[in-house]
């Protein structure tokens, strides 16, 4: 019963590198969403996709760009790092909309110096 | 925009004493969602209301939708342990937007032995 898989758990970047977080999800969901989780604010959404090759814009997409160039996968770029960006990424699928159930990834931890 | 509150921010308390969040959104919301997040972990989903006025329970979890469906509750009766973590409120937008969650603040429990 794998769900939500997110890879890489952990990593660590200096300042203008680039990199991809990948999500995947087995259970056949429409719907999947990028957030980003920092201390004291709660989970922000970054970008969400309501179907493959579709994407749309969040709370808080300044600085990354996604794909869903398939059903079962939703990809978050960061294409410079900065610092700001130092958090811990959830990715999140969902079967309906508005929103059901949410189910989330066991989330990436990206450290940007 | 919408935005979603949550107080408190923190809540310690001794195992046995019960424990209540509060959210408020400054929206109307078709439904509110309940998510636990263990410490290390990611998001759970608990309970969805649907309904104005609407009281869930799930063992010593009470859930409750306000009447103008802008604000909800949780309430933990004799807190354990195990219910340590933070607890999240989120809500879809009810108008535009409705396929994206907005999560509240969460408000994060310690329970003392």
């Amino acid at each position: 019963n794998a769900g939500v898989t997110q890879t890489p758990k952990f990593r660590v970047l200096k300042t203008g590198q680039s990199m991809t977080l990948l999500c995947a999800q087995d259970m056949n969901h429409e719907y999947m969403y990028w957030y980003r989780q920092d201390p004291g604010m709660g989970l922000r959404l970054i970008h969400y996709s309501v179907g493959e090759g579709t994407t749309a814009k969040g709370e808080v997409p300044d600085g990354y760009n996604v794909s869903r160039l398939k059903k079962q996968n939703f990809l978050l770029g960061l294409e410079s790092a900065a610092p700001s960006q130092t958090s811990v990424y959830f990715c999140a699928s969902s079967m309906t909309s508005p929103p059901g159930e949410l189910f989330f990834g066991e989330g990436s931890r990206l450290t940007v110096l | 925009g919408q935005q979603v509150m949550q107080i408190p921010q923190y809540q310690h308390v001794q195992e046995g004493e019960d424990f209540t969040t509060y959210c408020n959104s400054s929206t109307t919301l078709s439904n509110i969602q309940w998510y636990k997040q263990r410490p290390g972990g990611h998001p759970v989903f608990l309970i969805q209301l649907v309904k104005s006025g609407e009281v869930k329970k799930q063992k010593r979890l009470t859930f409750q939708f306000g009447e103008a469906k802008k604000n909800s509750s949780l309430h933990i009766t004799a807190t354990q342990t195990t219910d340590v973590g933070t607890y999240f409120c989120a809500g879809p937008r009810i108008t535009g937007g409705g396929n994206k969650l907005t999560f509240g603040t969460g408000t994060q429990l310690k329970v003392e032995l």
